[in-house]
């Protein structure tokens, strides 16, 4: 299986920040990967698909990079609302597999 | 407006059988793959089968294979998970979601195995 690791698993950051974070993948999974954003009691929310592609209605200070093993989740000025947990997710290859996670704090 | 809404979680003892179900709406079901992810309470996200559009094609993560199936109506719009031999493990938030990308997500069915 691939492994995706997340980092880092928790970072803490101020209102206006710009805040970066990462996954890697265990072997090469082009830009099959995509980010999501969970808040507490609420269903992942897709932000980005194909490793940089916005989902419909996702505000464009969420981009996203990276291709291959590295990939990176930038979010610029923090607002109150995207204080959530964070999840990258490959799905290049069976079974699908998620990173661990980072907590924006 | 795309939605999927998950129903059929519950309390289930060890070795009992369950099933969800996911109703799709706001888009046409049949031309998409579905998958099955859960969430144990506290834990990470756990991707756990795939079924595609036609549903010629199923693939399950090691941690369910053997013991749950998916299963699709196009006709109805609806995913299904048939869960069998449930273990205390098996305690988790079971979402369903569409396409591999998993861009469109149900708000979740919590399933609780427990003697």
């Amino acid at each position: 299986d691939i492994q995706m690791t997340q980092s880092p698993s928790s970072l803490s950051a101020s209102v206006g920040d710009r805040v970066t974070i990462t996954c890697r993948a265990s072997q090469g999974i082009s830009n099959s990967l995509a980010w999501f954003q969970q808040k507490p009691g609420k269903a992942p929310k897709s932000l980005i698909y194909g490793a940089s592609t916005l989902q419909s209605g996702v505000p464009s200070k969420f981009s996203g990079s990276g291709s291959g093993t590295d990939f990176t989740l930038i979010i610029s000025s923090l607002q109150p609302e995207d204080f959530a947990t964070y999840f990258c997710q490959q799905y290049n290859t069976y079974p699908y597999t998620f990173g661990q996670g980072t907590k924006l704090e | 407006e795309v939605q999927l809404v998950e129903s059929g979680g519950g309390l289930a003892q060890p070795g009992e059988s369950l099933r969800l179900s996911c109703a799709g709406s706001g888009f046409t079901f049949s031309s998409y793959g579905m998958n099955w992810v859960r969430q144990a309470p506290g834990k990470g996200l756990e991707w756990l089968s795939y079924i595609s559009d036609g549903s010629s094609n199923m693939y399950y993560a090691d941690s369910v294979k053997g013991r749950f199936t998916v299963s699709r109506d196009n006709a109805r719009n609806s995913l299904y998970l048939q869960m069998n031999s449930l273990r205390a493990e098996d305690t988790a938030v079971y979402y369903c979601a569409r396409s591999a990308n998993l861009a469109v997500w149900g708000q979740g069915t919590m399933v609780t195995v427990s003697s």
